[in-house]
C-alpha cells in the first residue's frame, strides 16, 4: 500500500541553523500539508500547497518557513533559522482530489539545541 | 474560528471495558472527521473516517458515530485491551481542507 515517507527520522540542529524536513508523498497526491507537534500539544496545522503554490497557511508559517516541490515526487519544509521554539514534531500529509482524506507520514522529530 | 475539544483528557480503565471517547467540534460545516491513534513519541495512525454525509462507521472493536448538528461525534472502544493503551485524536476537515485536531484523550488500558 502507497505510504507517505519523512526524512530524516530525527533531526537535531543548533539555534540559528537552517534545516531542510524532506516528504515524499503518495504518488498519485496533488495536495501537501505540513503540520507540527510541539510536545504535549496539539497537532497544528503550518501550509497546504497546491499546484505548485501555497494555498493556506497559518500564523505559525512566518518568514522563517518554506515549502517547495523541487521535483516531482519530493515536499520540502525549510526553517531558515532555527529557534528553541521550533522543537516539535512536522508531519507531512498529502491527499488526491476528492477524497478529503489525508494520508500522513511517520514525522521528524526536530530538535534545536 | 473551528475549535475541536475531547473529553476526558485523560481516562484510565480496566482490561476488558467497553469505553466511549468524545469529540466535539464549533463549527458543523465539516467534510471529514477522523479518529486517529498516537503512540507516544510516534506518529498518527488512521483508525476511522466519516464523511460528513455519514452517520458512522465500524472497524474491528471500534465504532466511531458523527452526529453534525450538534458538533459532536464518539469513538467506541468494545473489550478494551492493553494494548489499546495510546492518545485518540480526533480532527476535522473544514472548508479549505486542512485537518483541524483536538487535544486528544489519553488511555490507558490496565491489564
Amino acid at each position: 500500500e502507497p505510504e507517505v515517507t519523512q526524512t530524516p527520522s530525527h533531526q537535531v540542529t543548533q539555534m540559528g541553523q537552517e534545516v531542510i524536513l524532506r516528504c515524499v508523498p503518495i504518488s498519485n497526491h496533488l495536495y501537501f500539508y505540513w503540520y507540527r507537534q510541539i510536545l504535549g500539544q496539539k497537532v497544528e496545522f503550518l501550509v497546504s500547497f497546491y499546484n505548485n503554490e501555497i494555498s493556506e497557511k497559518s500564523e505559525i508559517f512566518d518568514d522563517q518557513f518554506s515549502v517547495e516541490r523541487p521535483d516531482g515526487s519530493n515536499f520540502t519544509l525549510k526553517i531558515r533559522s532555527t529557534k528553541l521554539e521550533d522543537s516539535a514534531m512536522y508531519f507531512c500529509a498529502s491527499y488526491r482530489s476528492g477524497s478529503y482524506e489525508q494520508y500522513f507520514g511517520p514525522g521528524t522529530r526536530l530538535t534545536v539545541t | 474560528k473551528q475549535e475541536v475539544t475531547q473529553i476526558p483528557a485523560a481516562l484510565s480503565v480496566p482490561e476488558g471495558e467497553n469505553l466511549v471517547l468524545n469529540c466535539s467540534f464549533t463549527d458543523s460545516a465539516i467534510y471529514n472527521l477522523q479518529w486517529f491513534r498516537q503512540d507516544p513519541g510516534k506518529g498518527l495512525t488512521s483508525l476511522l473516517l466519516i464523511q460528513s454525509s455519514q452517520r458512522e462507521q465500524t472497524s474491528g472493536r471500534l465504532n466511531a458515530s458523527l452526529d453534525k448538528s450538534s458538533g459532536r461525534s464518539t469513538l467506541y472502544i468494545a473489550a478494551s485491551q492493553p494494548g489499546d493503551s495510546a492518545t485518540y485524536l480526533c480532527a476535522v476537515t473544514t472548508g479549505t481542507y486542512k485537518y483541524i485536531f483536538g487535544t486528544g484523550t489519553r488511555l490507558k488500558v490496565l491489564a
